[in-house]
């Protein structure tokens, strides 16, 4: 089946920093990558709709100078977290599109950020 | 707006019983499609079953089928014969097609113990 990877898997930050976290589809082309959040005990809730060569599409109270996007290949999306404060530490899930019409996602297995 | 609730935070069941996990839906579109995914501890989203809004009959996957009532807008997720291995946090997701842009919103999910 299709393969989405993160990287990296985990990552610790002082507060203040940039974090970036990659997704990759790693045997299919994906034209449009979705990036979620997921704080402990809670649901995934979607952050953005990344568009391979265009701007993302950024869902309702998702800061978009705090969360960049970059969707600049077929097989790659880029979510940056600028200047990282505790709050934003959460799980963040990527997955990216695949089929004729995109319809079926997979899932990356995610990557866990810890601001201190 | 579309809305997934999962009104179970937590079931157990016995292992080897069969147990429903329950899911209703919201939306507008005539055209959508309705995922079950299960996350383990290691936090991987995990694809297990998945029904059309325009199929005629409810999808199955070895050990797992999905109870697909239209008018109800409801779709339960049957688990039959439970294993140990089935603990973990389930989640109801719903992709509207079209001008959903093939966005997945998920429910607030269950955690499935399953008992020896």
């Amino acid at each position: 089946g299709a393969v989405v990877s993160q990287h990296p898997s985990r990552v610790i930050c002082k507060s203040g920093t940039s974090v970036k976290i990659e997704c990759r589809s790693l045997d299919f082309q994906a034209t449009t990558m979705f990036w979620y959040r997921q704080f402990p005990k809670q649901s995934l809730m979607l952050m953005a709709t990344s568009n391979e060569g265009s701007k993302a599409t950024y869902e309702q109270g998702v800061e978009k100078d705090k969360f960049l996007i970059n969707h600049a290949s077929l097989t790659l999306s880029t979510l940056t977290v600028t200047s990282a404060h505790p709050e934003d530490s959460s799980f963040y899930i990527c997955s990216a599109g695949a089929g004729p019409g995109q319809e079926t996602q997979y899932f990356g297995p995610g990557t866990r950020l810890l601001v201190l | 707006a579309q809305k997934i609730t999962q009104t179970q935070p937590g079931m157990f069941v016995q292992e080897k019983e069969a147990v429903t996990l329950d899911c209703t839906y919201d939306t507008s579109d005539p055209s959508y499609g309705l995922f079950w995914y299960k996350q383990p501890s290691s936090g991987e989203m995990i694809f297990l079953i998945y029904q059309g809004s325009y199929d005629q009959q409810n999808a199955t996957e070895g050990r797992y089928s999905l109870n697909f009532q239209k008018a109800r807008k409801s779709a339960n997720l049957v688990i039959s014969a439970s294993q140990l291995g089935d603990s973990a946090m389930y989640f109801c997701a719903m992709r509207e097609g079209g001008t959903g842009g093939f966005k997945t919103i998920f429910g607030a999910g269950t955690r499935l113990f399953v008992k020896a």
